[in-house]
């Protein structure tokens, strides 16, 4: 267990309200990633970060925006939510290359009425 | 687009038996792990086979790679109950810091 959480655990939120999901870590790892799990698709990656204030798009990054201020945590935003994003995200960290085994948080259940 | 696809989708067998699951991939990879999931949880991972690598063991687990046929498998000898659970194939995309999941194997383990 990388020592990884996600808060909150469960969010059910209306459609058009900004919704923040929170990844912290404490191993010091330095690439930090955002995944949504729908059934059908497997885990597809929405952002990722390699460092601080260093982020890149993943696959599925429109309506999303991230920010890492500090090593420890990794802020995933939906600007205003829609009801296809509605999906388990997950926050994953490795602290030597990107392509590397991924440690995973336990998840974050977000449901957008 | 997904770079690996598992096959089958799902897979139901009697404790004791061996489980095979598939995995293949399109482009060039730089490693392929296997990750598992239980139920409500996050995934966790199993193994890595670095693409100059043919054959890898750990436990009861069994990991093979063609990289001429872009695909993998994964053995899983002597299943117990507790094997229960999805099972995710990644691939290192090369030059960049991502892996690429595939849409999982679905294990059902019955005692």
């Amino acid at each position: 267990d990388a020592g990884i959480t996600q808060s909150p655990r469960h969010k059910v939120t209306e459609t058009g309200t900004p919704v923040t999901l929170r990844c912290h870590q404490t191993e010091n790892h330095r690439y930090m990633y955002w995944y949504r799990q729908d059934p059908g698709h497997g885990l597809r990656l929405i952002h990722y970060s390699y460092g601080v204030k260093d982020t890149d798009k993943g696959e599925v990054s429109d309506g999303y925006s991230v920010s890492r201020s500090k090593t420890e945590d990794f802020l995933l935003t939906l600007e205003s939510a829609t009801s296809s994003q509605t999906s388990v995200y997950f926050c994953a960290t490795t602290g030597t290359g990107g392509v590397e085994t991924q440690y995973f948080g336990p998840g974050t259940r977000l449901l957008v009425l | 687009s997904q770079q690996g696809e598992e096959d089958p989708q799902a897979l139901s067998i009697q404790e004791g038996e061996n489980a095979t699951m598939n995995c293949s991939y399109k482009t060039s990879i730089n490693n392929l792990q296997w990750y598992r999931q239980n139920s409500g949880r996050g995934l966790v991972h199993l193994i890595l086979i670095r693409s100059n690598e043919r054959e890898k063991h750990s436990g009861r687990l069994r990991v093979t790679l063609d990289t001429s046929k872009k695909s993998s498998s994964l053995l899983i000898t002597a299943s117990r109950a507790a094997d229960t659970a999805s099972y995710f194939c990644a691939v290192g995309v090369p030059n960049t810091d991502k892996l690429i999941f595939g849409t999982g194997t679905r294990l059902q383990v019955f005692p």
